[in-house]
């Protein structure tokens, strides 16, 4: 059975600056995808990066990327130019590309505190 | 375009009634996936369906059931209510099976829940 685990419960970063939140999972399997999902106060879970891990490339979504790196299975969000809407708890996740419909493992969460 | 939508968004409910949760997918959406979020827990697999079956189902006992409708939409049902299914109750939606080279359009995209509290 695959893992996710995120070794930071709680993490605070000041307005404008930048926050690397860790990630890493435990797999057999070649294919595979992962996410990061943030939930904010409002609680619904919102996609923010995905990454599939045949590609070497890390994904970019503005001021969203990864560091994937694939052999010390590890998968950290950075979070540059940190904004007060990005406080929120972030939830990484891992789904098998083995066969369709898996669902989705996921970590057990970081709370990010923006400072003003 | 819509994302996926829950209803009702809060439910309260005393120990051995039933519950009835509600979600409508993104349009174009035939998978749906019930997850549950309880305190102390973390987020948990509960139910995956399909056009209109039930393609797996996590860890959790036959009071948790539900089914999908042929506009894709879903209910999960919950009988025989105990203290600890007091949860977070959150539905995704994806697009359907598919074969290997597409399986990122598999992404799961979630609603805003139904909190559910069990007295």
């Amino acid at each position: 059975a695959q893992t996710v685990t995120q070794s930071q419960p709680e993490m605070s970063v000041q307005e404008a600056e930048t926050v690397t939140l860790s990630c890493t999972y435990d797999t057999s399997e070649s294919d595979y995808y992962l996410f990061w999902y943030k939930q904010p106060p409002s609680r619904q879970m919102i996609l923010v990066i995905r990454q599939e891990a045949y590609k070497q490339q890390n994904a970019t979504e503005n001021r969203f990327s990864v560091n994937f790196q694939k052999a010390a299975k590890s998968f950290s969000l950075k979070i540059s130019d940190s904004q007060l809407g990005d406080a929120a708890m972030y939830f990484c996740a891992y789904r098998s590309g083995e066969t369709s419909g898996s669902r989705l493992t996921f970590g057990e969460g970081t709370q990010l505190t923006v400072n003003p | 375009e819509a994302g996926v939508t829950q209803s009702p968004t809060h439910l309260i409910k005393t120990r051995g009634q039933q519950a009835t949760l509600r979600c409508s997918p993104i349009s174009g959406h035939t998978s749906v996936y019930w997850y549950q979020q309880a305190l102390g827990l973390g987020l948990q697999f509960l139910l995956w369906y399909d056009e209109g079956e039930e393609r797996n189902r996590g860890n959790f006992p036959p009071r948790f059931s539900g089914r999908q409708f042929p506009n894709y939409s879903s209910e999960l049902n919950v009988n025989a209510l105990e203290l600890e299914d007091s949860a977070l109750y959150l539905c995704a939606s994806s697009q359907g099976p598919s074969g290997r080279a597409y399986r990122m359009e598999e992404t799961q995209y979630f609603g805003p829940g139904t909190r559910l509290l069990v007295l």
